[in-house]
């Protein structure tokens, strides 16, 4: 079965620290990849995408992710943490060879805590 | 403001008892889905649904149920037969041409006693 893996299910940094948090994918082809974050209390949001183009994508609050094709990764990224960047974290991937709608398989998420 | 409705948002049940969890969406979205989160598990897939009167099931679907009589609508039942039923409960939605980005709702927090 097709799986997601994140490294970290827990990290504690302090406030201006950078943050990177793994994510690898099993093999199955061409990929759709997702970040999402889950703040406390808050619905679960896109953080990030990707599909195509450019491996270093963009997303909101300051977050960027790297997907490098030969290690099967969609690492995140931000520079300098905030307090307000303590969330849950979840990678995410959609296999295209499993085509349809059938749904997202996501990691079993980093719960990430900024002191201040 | 269009978004999807989980309802209720919490709630609590005696063991053997079926529950039906609400999901209604205005965003016009084609496909509907149900994930089952749980501390340290990620989110699970349970069921989801690509139109009316159609659904398939995910990874986890053993003790559920869902039917999709309308569009915007993707009820999910947690029967008596799931025998570990306390869990968040997302529901979340896209459209065909969303390229699987998923909108999600609040979530419905059911907890059996």
């Amino acid at each position: 079965a097709q799986s997601v893996s994140q490294h970290n299910h827990h990290v504690i940094l302090s406030e201006a620290a950078s943050l990177e948090l793994g994510c690898n994918y099993s093999y199955g082809g061409t990929v759709n990849l997702f970040w999402y974050v889950q703040y406390p209390g808050q619905h679960l949001q896109l953080l990030l995408k990707y599909f195509s183009g450019d491996p270093l994508v963009k997303g909101i609050k300051g977050f960027e992710a790297e997907f490098i094709k030969s290690k099967f990764s969609f690492n995140l990224r931000k520079p300098s943490v905030q307090w307000s960047d303590t969330a849950e974290y979840f990678c995410a991937v959609k296999w295209r060879s499993g085509g349809g709608a059938d749904g997202l398989t996501f990691g079993k998420g980093t719960h990430l805590i900024i002191q201040p | 403001d269009g978004g999807i409705t989980q309802s209720p948002k919490y709630l609590f049940r005696k063991e053997g008892q079926n529950v039906t969890l609400s999901c209604e969406q205005n965003l016009n979205h084609d496909a509907m889905y149900w994930y089952r989160q749980d501390p340290g598990q990620g989110l699970r897939l349970i069921y989801y649904s690509q139109i009316v009167n159609d659904f398939q099931k995910g990874d986890i679907a053993e003790g559920y149920s869902v039917s999709r009589e309308k569009k915007e609508s993707f009820p999910l039942t947690v029967t008596s037969a799931q025998k570990n039923p306390t869990a968040f409960y997302l529901c979340a939605s896209t459209t065909y041409s969303g390229a699987n980005v998923l909108t999600f709702g609040a979530g419905s927090r059911l907890t059996v006693l």
